[in-house]
Formats: structure tokens, sequence, C-alpha cells
């Protein structure tokens, strides 16, 4: 069965340091990927998604991802985390199966400290 | 634009109430689903919906009963409330295809006494 994992539940940096929230996923399939961020009290929105076009992928405010087969990994990174980066981010892989469930990982709260 | 709308935001109830939780996109989306967000869980899913007149059970749907009677609305309905079922629900919609987004509402806030 298709799941991700994301390591650490929370992340703690300063501002202006590097931002690497870990996901590793198993599929047995090439997978579709995404990342979503979650502010307070707010729905999900997209970060950026892997669809096999480009293995490093960017999306908004800085962020991008790399997805690694021969690792099953997709972290993401930023290279400067700001104080408005503070949030939950979620790592998620679509199932390419009936409905197009979209498993998510348990989630990782980032701390952002002047 | 609106996308995805969620009714009410936030609810108490007692133990055995019954309510029910409204989605509605304006996305003309086939696909809907509703997640429970718990601390430390992450999102799972409670029931998902492929089509108009379609339903079927995700990864948590007992206790939960949904219904699509109309393309652009999901129903989360609880017949009878449990203290186990006091979470943040969140109504989700997309299109066909793998690698398509999903778009969330902005969650309801339900706690049950």
């Amino acid at each position: 069965a298709q799941s991700v994992t994301q390591l650490g539940s929370h992340v703690s940096v300063s501002e202006g340091a590097l931002v690497l929230l870990r996901c590793n996923y198993s599929s047995s399939v090439p997978p579709y990927l995404f990342w979503y961020v979650q502010y307070p009290n707010q729905g999900l929105q997209l970060l950026l998604k892997y669809t096999s076009a480009a293995t490093l992928v960017k999306g908004i405010n800085g962020f991008e991802a790399e997805f690694k087969k021969s690792e099953t990994s997709f972290h993401l990174t930023k290279p400067s985390a700001h104080m408005s980066d503070a949030a939950e981010y979620f790592c998620a892989v679509t199932l390419n199966t009936g409905g197009f469930k979209t498993i998510f990982g348990a989630g990782t709260r980032l701390f952002v400290k002047a | 634009n609106a996308g995805v709308t969620q009714t009410p935001k936030f609810r108490v109830l007692k133990t055995g109430q019954s309510m029910t939780l409204l989605c509605a996109q304006d996305m003309n989306h086939e696909y809907m689903y509703w997640y429970r967000q718990d601390p430390g869980m992450g999102l799972r899913l409670i029931h998902y919906s492929v089509g108009e007149g379609t339903t079927a059970k995700g990864e948590v749907p007992d206790g939960y009963n949904v219904s699509r009677l109309k393309k652009q609305n999901f129903l989360l309905g609880l017949e009878s409330a449990a203290p186990s079922q006091t979470s943040v629900y969140f109504c989700a919609s997309r299109s066909g295809g793998s690698g398509n987004t999903i778009y969330f509402g902005e969650g309801s806030w339900l706690t049950v006494v």
C-alpha cells in the first residue's frame, strides 16, 4: 500500500536558516507527490507537487523539493527561513486508483525563531 | 472565488446528538472528500465520492454517513455523536487525474461533550 512518512513532528529553525522537512514514500508505482502547508485555523493549501516532469520541483514562497527515486524521498527545503513560514507541513501521495484518494503524512510543525 | 466552502465552522454537540456538515464546491469537480484531522495523526479519510450520487468508505468511516445528491455538495452526517468524534473536519475536492491538486475548505471544528 502506498504511504508517506514524515520524519520529525516538530522542526525548529532560526530565521534565515535552512529549512529541511523530510518525507519518504512507499510506492510500487511512480507516485504523484505533494507538499501542502496549513497555517493556523486554516485549510491546507498546495506548496508544490511532483508529477514526473522534473525531479526538482519549485513551489510557492521559495520552497522546493527534490524527488529521489533511489532514496524514495521527497524532502522539502527552503534556503532561508522567514517568520511567516511557521506552519504545519504535510507530505502527501495520491493513489492512482478509483477515487484518486490522497494519503497524508502525520505532518511536521515548523517553528521559526527570531 | 469561493472554492470549497464548509458550514458550520464551529459546533458543540452533546453525546448522542446528530448533525450534518455541509460542503459546497464551485469548481465543477467530480471528486469530493471528507477528512478528519487529529493531533499527530495528519488527515484521515472518512468518506469520498467519485461523482454525483456515489459515495465510498475511506480509512475511518465508522460513525459517519455521507450523501452526494448534487455534484457541488457533499454532506457529512453524524447520527449519534461520540466524544471520539471531537475533531477538525475538512472537506476537499479535485478533478480527475492523480497529479491534480486537491482543494480544501477551511475546516469545521466539532466538539462533542
